[in-house]
């Protein structure tokens, strides 16, 4: 059964660059697509984009400049950088999984909260 | 981008009753529309896509439906296990993805 673990720091100061990992258990992350979305407190789940095991990506327009995601096929693992972060961007990230034709998530990870404060 | 708006934001429901959730977008989405249960500190579920396929597993008492621009979730007769967060999401128009506020369904 396929799983998906986040792990990164929990803490980032304004204007660094905010760091995730998502690791994928029982499975092969070189198949489907590989997405990031977040959760700031109070609000709607925010998309922040895609990458396909080759690598290719595609990004939410309104986090598109500060955000890259990335993938290490020999690790079963995908990141995400997102730099120049404020306290906008707290929030609890989740990494989740496309597997079929459509974009929809059907497997997710638990989450994992960073909160960005000096 | 397709704003998805959900009501109620918060839905009082005994165990055993029926619940409908609403889910509104600001532009057709065909048959585009996934439905997610989330129960805090735990991984989020796809219940529902194309508006009214239920998830691998996913009991029968959740279902489905709607086009266009308005769609529904209804758990027929809820559980305890059913008292969470339910979110609806867009595929039809992107980038970006989208999804609704979400509401939380309590028990009464």
């Amino acid at each position: 059964q396929v799983q998906l673990q986040e792990s990164g720091p929990g803490l980032v100061k304004p204007s660094e660059t905010l760091s995730l990992t998502c690791t994928v258990s029982g499975g092969s992350i070189s198949n489907f697509y590989w997405s990031w979305i977040r959760q700031p407190p109070g609000k709607a789940l925010e998309w922040i984009g895609f990458i396909h095991h080759s690598g290719s990506t595609n990004y939410n327009p309104s986090l598109k400049s500060r955000v890259t995601i990335s993938v290490d096929t020999s690790k079963n693992q995908f990141s995400l950088s997102l730099s120049s972060v404020t306290a906008a961007d707290t929030a609890v990230y989740y990494c989740a999984s496309v597997t079929g034709i459509y974009w929809y998530f059907d497997l997710w990870g638990r989450g994992t909260l960073v909160t960005v404060s000096s | 981008e397709v704003m998805m708006t959900q009501s109620p934001a918060t839905l009082s429901v005994s165990p055993g009753e029926r619940a409908t959730l609403s889910c509104r977008a600001s532009q057709s989405v065909n048959y585009n529309l996934a439905w997610y249960q989330h129960k805090p500190g735990q991984a989020p579920r796809l219940l529902i896509h194309g508006v009214s396929t239920r998830a691998t597993g996913v009991p029968a008492r959740f279902s489905g439906s709607g086009s266009g621009t308005e769609f529904s979730l209804t758990i027929s007769s809820l559980q305890s296990e059913d008292f969470a967060f339910y979110y609806c999401q867009q595929y039809n128009n992107w980038p970006p993805l989208t999804f609704g506020g979400g509401t939380k369904v309590e028990i009464k």
